[in-house]
């Protein structure tokens, strides 16, 4: 069956530190990813897309990974903040399936001073 | 910054009874979805639009659910008679491209008691 798993347990940082998530699919073939962040009782927020061509994206204080052949996606904050503190969410977009993304659970990562 | 919109941020209504949802994308956006999220799971796609057309829908968006774009500016979801499985956050994204990244409004918490 296809699965895409990211870590349900929350993961607790110090601030400073860099926080790694993990987004691991089964049984997909993606023509791209995008990572998100969600507040509580708020929508998704974009934050960076890579392409199944792509090895790695950067975004200011942000990092995403991309190994179809490991089938795995790494999401990197590095110098994390209080702020960061939110769930972040991997979400595929599969080869002719149309635009949907279909979502994982989401990681929820809490920094602390 | 333009930002997707929508209205109302919370809708009660009885079983039985019908809403619409509404949501103002960005602006120069041409792709348009309905997601939803049930309190505690994983963001869930319903359904995607463009050109005035459904271009994919999800099993959960059977014949209860319709979109529509009445407007230049305006894409409403209708659920005709709603149920208690019907409560939940439904969030409007747009993209502008359909291989580009999908922006996300803040939600419409619906409460159907």
């Amino acid at each position: 069956s296809q699965k895409i798993e990211q870590n349900s347990e929350a993961l607790n940082i110090q601030e400073g530190k860099t926080a790694t998530l993990t987004c691991n699919y089964t049984n997909y073939s993606p023509a791209y990813l995008q990572w998100y962040r969600q507040d509580p009782g708020r929508g998704p927020v974009f934050l960076l897309l890579i392409r199944e061509n792509e090895k790695e994206k950067r975004k200011e204080r942000l990092k995403v990974t991309f190994d179809t052949t490991l089938k795995q996606s790494l999401f990197h904050i590095t110098a994390s903040q209080p702020a960061d503190s939110a769930t972040y969410l991997c979400a595929l977009v599969l080869k002719a399936a149309g635009n949907k993304l279909t979502f994982g659970g989401g990681t929820r990562v809490l920094v602390k001073p | 910054e333009p930002e997707v919109t929508q209205t109302p941020s919370h809708q009660v209504t009885q079983m039985g009874q019908e809403v619409i949802l509404r949501c103002v994308p960005i602006s120069n956006h041409l792709y348009f979805y309905w997601y939803r999220q049930i309190l505690g799971q994983k963001v869930e796609f319903l359904v995607s639009f463009y050109n005035n057309e459904i271009s994919e829908k999800s099993e959960i968006f059977d014949d209860q659910f319709s979109v529509e774009r009445p407007d230049g500016s305006n894409f409403t979801l209708k659920i005709r008679s709603t149920k208690l499985e019907d409560s939940a956050m439904y969030f409007c994204a747009s993209s502008r491209a359909p291989d580009y990244e999908q922006y996300f409004g803040p939600g419409t918490r619906l409460t159907v008691t």
